[in-house]
């Protein structure tokens, strides 16, 4: 059984950093590409990053501005987003996804699995 | 970017009854086009990939349609357990990758 377990998020003062985790299981975890999701209060999704299974391709929302690393470690079975410069907009529940599976380990972008997300709120 | 465009924002239905639910693309995704369930509290799930296709485990009364620009999401027979949110995704022309603003199921 696939599982996706996010952790690292709470409260952050505008400007702050954050490391997110996402621990998954139940899967080859290498041949996936992985995915970051966030949902405001109350709002809808927004994809926010995604790397491939080979770590050599990563892709961000223009919303970002490069304030955003995606990043795993398929030693560890884990996919991290390292987010810096937070502001206020950024407050959300922060949803890890597997991605579909792509033989040659590109993102497909469509997203058969998610974990339960984690809440970062940033304020002062 | 391409916008995704869902309707009704809200679908107030008993159970038993039809739900039709929309998706419209600003451009068209070809049929790169999926549907997610939401429950509160509850991550989504996928429900139908590539416009038509109903994922792993999902039952028979969900399907999906359309093509280009027009898209629906058919839930033939309401179950209890089918009031939930529900959003598009399209993924033919990213990044990025863009969700509909989704649409609230709730009884009657």
């Amino acid at each position: 059984e696939v599982q996706l377990v996010e952790s690292g998020g709470g409260l952050v003062q505008p400007g702050g950093s954050l490391r997110l985790s996402c621990a998954a299981s139940g899967f080859t975890f290498r041949s996936y590409a992985m995915s970051w999701v966030r949902q405001a209060p109350g709002k809808g999704l927004e994809w926010v990053s995604s790397i491939r299974g080979s770590s050599d391709k990563t892709y961000y929302a223009d919303s970002l501005q490069g304030r955003f690393t995606i990043s795993r470690d398929n030693s560890k079975n884990t996919v991290y987003l390292q987010m810096t410069s937070l502001r206020a907009e950024d407050t959300a529940v922060y949803l890890c996804a597997k991605d579909w599976y792509d033989s040659s380990g590109h993102v497909v972008a469509l997203f058969d699995s998610w974990g339960q997300g984690t809440l970062v709120t940033v304020s002062s | 970017e391409i916008v995704l465009t869902q309707s009704p924002a809200t679908l107030s239905l008993s159970p038993g009854e039809r739900a039709t639910l929309s998706c419209r693309a600003s451009q068209s995704v070809g049929n790169y086009l999926a549907w997610y369930q939401q429950k509160p509290g509850q991550a989504p799930r996928l429900l139908i990939f590539d416009a038509s296709n109903r994922a792993t485990g999902i039952p028979a009364r969900f399907s999906g349609s359309g093509s280009g620009t027009d898209f629906t999401l058919t839930i033939s027979s309401l179950e209890p357990e089918d009031f939930a949110i529900y959003y598009c995704q399209q993924r033919t022309n990213w990044p990025p990758v863009t969700f509909g603003q989704g649409t609230r199921l709730e009884i009657k």
